[in-house]
């Protein structure tokens, strides 16, 4: 079955960068985007942007476009992202996501906790 | 930048219907997506394409989206139907999400 696991929980000061990583199995890799979401302690959901595995390219929200980086290793079907300059505003839960072939989130990583504070 | 707004709380007794409303301009132009998230877990894909179930999802649970509006419905509340509700609808290749709605079943 289709299956995102997500790398463990961080805890970061401010100004440092966050790399969390998504591992996926159960489908081919190359065939659906990856998608990452936060959610804020309480607070609701918040779309960071996708990667297309196959081809590398990338769309970030404005909001975090220019701290944000995502990047993949086709050889063990893992996506990464990573976001720079934290601020304590980053501390949240992240999601990666599987977008399937009618535009929609399928599948879900577990989530993982990033803290942000000195 | 587009957004979808929905109500912070809907309540409902056990064995009624709950319908969750999502608002944004045009919205019936778009696809609609619902998620259901239940404390401390990832979100679940409940409604694609406006009104289609994935595998496992109860019929109790439609949606329908027209003009400015998609809606949510379940059908003979249960007390596992008690979770936060986001829709969600794509616009110009980026994702938004509606604010949540919290499902009381009281």
């Amino acid at each position: 079955q289709v299956q995102l696991v997500q790398s463990g929980a961080e805890v970061k000061k401010p100004g440092a960068s966050v790399k969390v990583s998504c591992k996926a199995s159960g489908y081919t890799f190359t065939r659906h985007d990856i998608n990452w979401v936060r959610q804020a302690a309480g607070q609701g959901l918040e779309w960071m942007g996708w990667m297309n595995p196959n081809s590398g390219d990338t769309g970030y929200a404005q909001k975090v476009q220019d701290r944000l980086t995502m990047a993949r290793d086709t050889s063990i079907s893992t996506v990464y992202m990573e976001l720079r300059s934290l601020r304590s505003e980053d501390t949240a839960v992240y999601y990666c996501a599987r977008r399937n072939h009618i535009n929609s989130f399928d599948s879900w990583g577990q989530g993982t906790l990033v803290t942000v504070s000195s | 930048s587009y957004e979808l707004t929905q109500p912070p709380s809907v309540s409902v007794s056990p064995g009624q219907t709950a319908s969750i409303t999502c608002s944004g301009n045009k919205l019936g132009d778009k696809y609609v997506c619902w998620y259901q998230q239940k404390p401390g877990q990832s979100p679940v894909l409940v409604i694609y394409q406006d009104n289609k179930r994935p595998s496992g999802i109860p019929e109790r649970l439609s949606g329908y989206n027209s003009g400015n509006t998609a809606t949510l419905t379940i059908s003979g509340t249960q007390a596992l139907d008690e979770a936060d509700y986001y829709c969600q609808a794509w616009d110009s290749n980026t994702v938004v999400f509606g604010g949540g709605t919290k499902l009381t079943v009281l």
